[in-house]
């Protein structure tokens, strides 16, 4: 089973921050943080992870609070190309312990 | 560019006819696994492979068979295909460190009629 909890669906007006939350409760030590996205029947994209501390890449931020329970994943900027479906999920791969859940469906709309 | 390539992208074929779905990443990554996707079901995965000679089953891996014979290869083998294993499969690869992202195929449909 997924070890994390998403809303199933949310929304965002284009040039809009997107703000999705991902809680990870049962999280341990060395478990890292991972978002994938998913747009239509596409192999999912790698976009950005983190084990303690705020990340930023090109795509997006990672907010990671300080107890490591949940964390958001923002997108600045968000566009219509934007709209797909993105996973949060913890672990390490190589214990094989990541599991896909069902994901928060984001439309980004004009 | 690294890639995980994935052929066929789409194959439509009879039940009972053997079929193998190639994966391929020039990333020189250790661990690669295949997953499936179906509607309302999410990404489950069949089967992964934590380096040469070493695969273990996933969560789904009834009717599927892999190898890993050579570190960038990992094909995924229908001996007996059913029409229960009609989806779309997504192979993945990711390094050995468990800080480093998976990346994925492009996906492969498949339709067993």
């Amino acid at each position: 089973d997924a070890k994390t909890t998403q809303p199933p669906s949310m929304d965002c007006a284009e040039g809009r921050a997107a703000n999705l939350p991902c809680n990870h409760s049962t999280i341990s030590g060395n478990e890292y943080v991972y978002w994938y996205r998913q747009i239509h029947s596409q192999g999912p994209q790698y976009i950005i992870h983190g084990l303690k501390n705020n990340e930023t890449n090109e795509m997006a931020s990672l907010i990671i609070t300080e107890d490591r329970k949940s964390s958001t994943l923002i997108l600045p900027h968000a566009t219509l190309r934007d709209t797909a479906v993105y996973y949060c999920i913890v672990g390490q791969y190589n214990n094989n312990d990541m599991r896909f859940g069902a994901g928060t469906r984001l439309t980004v709309k004009p | 560019e690294a890639q995980v390539t994935q052929n066929p992208r789409y194959l439509i074929t009879v039940t009972g006819k053997k079929l193998t779905v190639t994966c391929s990443q020039n990333m020189n990554h250790e661990y690669m696994s295949w997953y499936r996707q179906d509607p309302g079901l999410g990404l489950r995965q069949i089967y992964y492979s934590m380096n040469v000679e070493v695969t273990d089953k996933g969560d789904v891996p009834e009717g599927y068979k892999v190898s890993r014979k050579e570190k960038r290869n990992f094909p995924l083998i229908l001996e007996s295909p059913s029409p229960n294993q009609t989806s779309l499969y997504f192979c993945a690869s990711g390094g050995r460190a468990g800080n480093q992202p998976q990346h994925f195929g492009d996906g492969t449909r498949l339709s067993i009629l």
